[in-house]
């Protein structure tokens, strides 16, 4: 699976959006970006997944670059409940039983 | 409400006293697994299987056991704990859409091995 880099930690204003990136410019073809986040000590939590579109949920919208190496995720209206530390993951499709790889994330603090 | 459930939440035990922490998924899922999660570490898969009677190791197998006689549970067993496997450890479900899979956490189980 291709390797990402994201920011260690970011900060935003409660209400305002919040653009996380991502960047995995060794991403090939078949390989699907996921987003997942963990809240202090919880299970992590799924959040959205794209492919070259961008893809839009009742969570996140995930905008994708033309070229894919690298792609950013848009909570729009940021609460105190999203401080969280969120993950970008590249995984080959048709890869369910291969464990998620989780890096070291970004930790969004939402501030009010 | 679609969920993963883990039971204990929390577990003190000793050395070489046998337990099983429970995973429950009532979303009919087929592919499920087990992570511990470490400080410095991140998560590590423990074990997954992807349907009933079909088990399979991970990451991080040994000192633990599982089964799958059912689709929506997954125990996690471990014979004779030790201290080194203190940790946080996580069921997860997948569904299948497509070519893709989207995991669904439990809440966590935190084990202390003394």
């Amino acid at each position: 699976d291709a390797k990402t880099t994201q920011p260690t930690s970011m900060d935003c204003a409660e209400g305002r959006a919040a653009n996380l990136p991502c960047n995995h410019s060794t991403i090939s073809g078949n390989e699907y970006v996921y987003w997942y986040r963990q809240i202090h000590s919880q299970g992590p939590q799924y959040i959205i997944h794209g492919l070259k579109n961008n893809e839009t949920n009742e969570m996140a919208s995930l905008i994708i670059t033309e070229d894919r190496k690298s792609s950013t995720l848009i909570l729009p209206h940021a609460t105190l409940r999203d401080t969280a530390v969120y993950y970008c993951i590249v995984r080959v499709e048709d890869s369910g039983n291969t464990p998620l790889v989780f890096g070291k994330g970004t930790r969004l603090s939402v501030i009010a | 409400e679609a969920q993963v459930t883990q039971n204990p939440r929390y577990l003190i035990t000793v050395t070489g006293k046998k337990l099983t922490v429970t995973c429950s998924q009532n979303m009919n899922h087929e592919y499920m697994s087990w992570y511990r999660q470490d400080p410095g570490l991140g998560l590590r898969q423990i074990y997954y299987s992807m349907n009933v009677e079909v088990t399979d190791k991970g990451d991080v197998p040994e000192g633990y056991k599982v089964s799958r006689k059912e689709k929506r549970n997954f125990p996690l067993i471990l014979e004779s704990p030790s201290p080194n496997q203190t940790s946080l450890y996580f069921c997860a479900s997948s569904r299948r859409t497509g070519a893709t899979y989207e995991q669904y956490f439990g809440p966590g189980t935190r084990l202390t091995v003394t």
